[in-house]
Formats: C-alpha cells, structure tokens, sequence
C-alpha cells in the first residue's frame, strides 16, 4: 500500500526552527513530485512548496519562501520541511502529499496524503 | 493574483445533488482538482484533471470546468458526503499550487 507518514511537528518558540519528515513506502519514491500543504486551525489548505521527483524544480509559497527549505532523499524514501524563522502565523497541521502523476506536479493534484503533523509556534 | 472562489456553504437533502463552483477568469483553461476534506481527516482528491475519477471515487461524483468556472457535482448525496470540498489549480504563470478558500457541504 501507498503511504505518507509526517513527522517532527511540536511546539517552538517564534524565530526558532523546525525539522519535518515524511517517510514515504508503497511506491518508487523517486518518480514523483511531492509537496507540502498546511492548514492553519479552523482554516482552508494552503501549499507550502513542492519539490520536483529528481530535485530538479523546487518551488514555494510567497509565505515561506527565503524561511523554509524543501528537500528530499530518495535513496530514504524520506521528503524533508527545513523551517526556520518560525512565526505565529505558521502554526498548522502540515501534509505532505504526492504529485498523482509521474515526474509532473502541474497536472492531476495529489492523490496520497500523509495523516500530518502538527506544528504550533507560540512563546 | 489568482483567487479561486468558492461559496463557503452548500446544503442539500439526501439524494438530490449537491454543486459546488470554483471561479476565476479563464479557469477552463486550467487543470482543476477536487478534494473532499472531513473533520480531523486529510484531504482525499475526488477529482482530477477537472473530470477524471481516481480508483475507489464513487460514479456519483463528476467534475467540469468550463469558462470562468469549474463545477463538483455529487449526485444522490449521501450523509457521508458531509465534508469540505477544496477545489485546486496549478498556476504555470508563477509556479505555485492554489486552493480554493472551501465549501461545506451539509446534508440536510
């Protein structure tokens, strides 16, 4: 079976920084894109960035760009979140979620989500 | 910037049909994805590429998208259809994914 497993939320102080994970199984981890969405609480899904099947392309939100880091290690079947200079806003659960089509994420969605993490910036 | 809108409620009796719409100039020209949402649950994708069906997506849900607006219809609703519905674009003229702001959908 296919599956996303997210990782590494907790709490953080605002302007500290946070790691994530999403281990990945089921499928070749390497011929897909995959991204992160977040959604902050009582709120709507909002894309973080996404990172292309090969690391080639990598894109991100106005939101987060020059904070968080998108990377992956496909050999680990392990996506990563780098996020630094956390701030209030940024508290959510974040889903990582595979592109449905082999090596493009401008077409067909996400069609696998992980159950998500829960990150929470507050002093 | 793009904006997609969506009502933020819709409510339908069991077994009518539900028709939820996410608007923005031109979005027939875009590949438009549906994704249905319940409570403490991540979002499922119901619909891609603006009609097509995953495996295990019942019949009962479709997709359009023509014009300035893309259309989910849920056909002999059910209560278990009771969720938010997110309908979502890949911007290719600034390389970004968007979601609508959510429709809720109740059944009566």
């Amino acid at each position: 079976q296919v599956h996303l497993v997210e990782s590494g939320g907790g709490v953080v102080q605002p302007g500290r920084s946070l790691r994530l994970s999403c281990a990945a199984s089921g499928f070749t981890f390497s011929t897909y894109g995959i991204h992160w969405v977040r959604q902050a609480p009582g709120k709507g899904l909002e894309w973080v960035a996404v990172i292309w099947y090969d690391g080639s392309n990598i894109y991100y939100a106005d939101s987060v760009r020059g904070r968080f880091t998108i990377s992956r290690d496909n050999p680990r079947y392990t996506l990563y979140l780098q996020m630094n200079s956390l701030r209030a806003e940024d508290t959510a659960v974040y889903y990582c979620a595979r592109a449905s089509s082999p090596t493009t994420v401008t077409r067909g969605g996400m069609d696998v989500w992980g159950p998500g993490t829960t990150v929470t910036v507050s002093s | 910037s793009y904006v997609l809108t969506q009502p933020p409620s819709v409510s339908v009796a069991p077994g009518q049909t539900a028709r939820m719409t996410c608007g923005e100039s031109n979005i027939g020209s875009k590949s438009v994805q549906w994704y249905q949402q319940k409570p403490g649950q991540a979002p499922m994708l119901v619909v891609s590429d603006n009609s097509d069906r995953p495996s295990g997506i019942p019949e009962r849900f479709s997709g359009s998208n023509s014009g300035n607006t893309a259309t989910l219809t849920i056909s002999r609703v059910e209560a278990g259809d009771e969720a938010d519905y997110y309908c979502q674009v890949w911007d290719t003229s600034s390389d970004f994914a968007l979601f609508g702001g959510g429709t809720k959908l109740t059944v009566l």
